[in-house]
């Protein structure tokens, strides 16, 4: 079965630290794809990165970075030097290669970053 | 940008009421996506239409059903609403091929 495991639940840091989300997955295919989105408070989802199953490289976009490693099935997101407009919920999200459509949500990691 | 409408951000309705949720994309986008969202639970998919008359089951489609009459309006209906569909509905539009979906603003319903 497919599932999405984000194991925090809120996480709370004060400006400029760094911060590591986790996201765990599980699937029996060969050939998938690992998503985030961030939610403001505003509740419109909002796309950060797709990465599918054969690019293992890790990417970096400004202060966001994602480490993408198949041996472990996880797909972590680190925001360094935290802002306070990175609070917001933020989703990992898994869809297959015959079934792009079907995207399977994580529960979400609630960012709070004080001043 | 991708514009994907949500028709209201708030509404509450009273248990057993017909209620509509509209959703209007505004890239042409040939795929549509309605999914729930509760605390603890993330997003859930309930229905998604890959083109106008067509619709597909997501995972929990039981007391829903949605209408695809135009390619640009996916609307989410709650033939009868109960309170334990009180959530945040959010629709998604996407076009063929290796596209992220996009959302909108989402719709928090109340059933009372």
């Amino acid at each position: 079965a497919q599932k999405v495991t984000q194991a925090q639940t809120e996480i709370s840091v004060v400006e400029k630290e760094d911060v590591t989300l986790d996201c765990v997955y599980e699937t029996r295919d060969t050939t998938y794809y690992l998503f985030w989105y961030k939610q403001p408070p505003s509740g419109e989802l909002v796309f950060l990165i797709r990465r599918n199953s054969f690019d293992e490289q890790n990417e970096i976009s400004g202060r966001y970075s994602w480490n993408f490693q198949k041996s472990t099935s996880s797909f972590n997101f680190t925001i360094t030097a935290s802002q306070v407009v990175d609070s917001a919920v933020y989703f990992c999200a898994l869809s297959e290669e015959y079934n792009t459509d079907k995207l399977i949500f994580g529960t979400g990691t609630r960012l709070q970053v004080f001043p | 940008d991708v514009k994907v409408t949500q028709s209201s951000r708030y509404l509450v309705k009273r248990t057993g009421e017909k209620v509509f949720l509209e959703c209007v994309q505004d890239m042409d986008h040939e795929n549509m996506f309605w999914y729930r969202q509760d605390p603890g639970l993330g997003l859930r998919l309930i229905y998604f239409s890959y083109d106008v008359k067509m619709k597909e089951k997501g995972d929990i489609p039981e007391g829903y059903s949605v209408s695809r009459e135009k390619k640009e309006r996916f609307s989410l209906i709650l033939e009868s609403a109960s309170t334990n569909q009180t959530s945040m509905y959010l629709c998604a539009s996407r076009t063929n091929g290796d596209q992220p979906q996009h959302f909108g603003d989402g719709t928090r319903l109340s059933i009372l």
